[in-house]
């Protein structure tokens, strides 16, 4: 089956600070994968996705290229601000199904 | 585009009451999906319709919960009776198109308090 797996948070940074937060997935076929956002009393919104191997999305300043290599798509940003403070989910759709597969997620915290 | 609506934004019941929970997709949009998200569970998938047709239920937790798509730009849950294990924020998402491409769209959430 398919399944997304994060890195543990929270992870806590400075502003403008450099920021990875790993993901790596098993799938079916070839999965298209996606990053979404949470922010405090909100529901999740796409924040970028890639739909094939080695394709890079991007959005807001934060990146996470496909790597079919090592099943990996880890979000990175290089210079993160307090207002980027949120939770974090990656996913995966594969298989002929088109529900998608979350990680746990994990915390981000940005201080001043 | 409003996004998905969903009502209440908090509700808090008493053990044992009848609680319904309210989405209205993003126009369009062929697929529905409810979720529930707590710190211990993360995020779950409860069910989800395509064209209004309930597809697969296998995530309801129990008898107590049901899920209704009367049409395309309405549905509920609703959990009958409440418990307090059944408080959580509630989503609900609706994506369109149909294929490995499409993104979820998630309404705010409705944060459920059962005491």
């Amino acid at each position: 089956g398919n399944s997304v797996t994060q890195m543990e948070g929270p992870v806590t940074l400075s502003e403008e600070a450099f920021l990875t937060i790993n993901c790596t997935y098993t799938a079916t076929g070839y999965p298209s994968l996606f990053w979404y956002v949470q922010y405090p009393g909100e529901g999740l919104q796409l924040l970028l996705k890639a739909t094939k191997a080695d394709d890079k999305g991007s959005n807001k300043g934060f990146e996470a290229t496909y790597r079919k290599e090592t099943t990996s798509f880890h979000l990175e940003k290089g210079s993160v601000q307090v207002s980027d403070s949120a939770v974090y989910f990656c996913a995966l759709i594969s298989g002929g199904s088109y529900i998608p597969t979350f990680g746990r997620g994990t915390s981000l915290i940005v201080h001043p | 585009d409003a996004g998905v609506i969903q009502s209440p934004r908090h509700e808090v019941t008493e053990m044992g009451q009848e609680v319904t929970l309210r989405c209205k997709p993003i126009s369009g949009h062929d697929y529905l999906f409810w979720y529930r998200q707590t710190m211990m569970r993360g995020l779950e998938l409860l069910i989800y319709f395509n064209n209004n047709v309930p597809i697969d239920d296998s995530g309801m937790p129990e008898d107590r919960f049901s899920a209704k798509m009367p049409n395309a730009s309405f549905s509920t849950l609703k959990i009958q009776p409440s418990e307090p294990r059944d408080s959580a924020v509630y989503f609900c998402a609706s994506s369109g198109q149909g294929t490995n491409n499409s993104p979820l769209h998630f309404g705010n959430g409705t944060r459920l308090t059962v005491t």
